[in-house]
């Protein structure tokens, strides 16, 4: 069974900190997700990589940079976190693709919930 | 781009069927996914329809297209309390090619 892990599972940071929030996945998937899931809007994507070094921009990546400096781990980085980017990401990989393929779904981890103050 | 709407929030008694409901406005989307997220845990796919085909059944699951209409439901007979988690629809964006998800559809179930 692929597995992926998310560092913390809960976090408290102050308002100005940086903040590195990592995911590593244990099946050798080509892509990684970095997603954040608020109530009433489900989940938005933040980036995505499909390989080392590379990096792709989601819906929403205002805020946030990522870092794949190796393929099983994918990092998202908070530069200086504000009370609006309090919220649960949720990390994700496959094997290809972007989940758009039933032979290749998304694979998740349990999520990091995020309280900035 | 595509937009996905689901109702938020679904109760219901065990023993009961539960129907979620998905509505989308790409149409076109190879495939359509339901995933399961339960409380503390990342989400998990349940299930998938392919575009060219209206129902898919499997064990207590039930997943109806209605590509007219572009409409996805997934029925839940016999909902145990372990049902309980939120349900997201998801669809393939098809110009990006990436998934687009619906807000989730918490599901209760009372004994």
């Amino acid at each position: 069974d692929v597995k992926v892990t998310q560092s913390s599972r809960y976090l408290v940071k102050r308002t100005g900190e940086k903040v590195f929030l990592e995911c590593v996945q244990d099946m050798d998937h080509e892509n990684m997700f970095w997603y954040r899931q608020d109530p009433g809007l489900g989940l938005r994507l933040i980036y995505f990589s499909y390989d080392v070094k590379m990096k792709e921009k989601g819906d929403i990546p205002e805020g946030y940079s990522v870092s794949r400096e190796k393929k099983e781990r994918f990092s998202l980085i908070l530069e200086s976190a504000s009370t609006n980017q309090t919220s649960m990401y949720l990390c994700a990989s496959s094997l290809w693709g972007t989940g758009n393929s039933y032979n290749s779904p998304l694979h998740f981890g349990n999520g990091t919930r995020l309280t900035v103050t | 781009g595509e937009d996905v709407e689901q109702s938020l929030f679904l109760s219901v008694r065990e023993g009961d069927s539960s129907v979620i409901n998905c509505t989308y406005t790409d149409s076109s989307s190879t495939y359509l996914y339901w995933y399961k997220q339960e409380p503390g845990a990342g989400l998990q796919l349940l299930t998938y329809i392919f575009s060219n085909m209206d129902m898919k059944q499997d064990q207590r699951l039930t997943v109806l297209l209605n590509k007219k209409d572009k409409h996805l439901s997934l029925r839940i007979a016999d909902t145990q309390t372990g049902d309980s988690a939120i349900y997201f629809c998801a669809v393939e964006d098809g110009n990006t090619g990436k998934l687009i998800f619906g807000q989730g559809t918490t599901l209760q179930v009372k004994p």
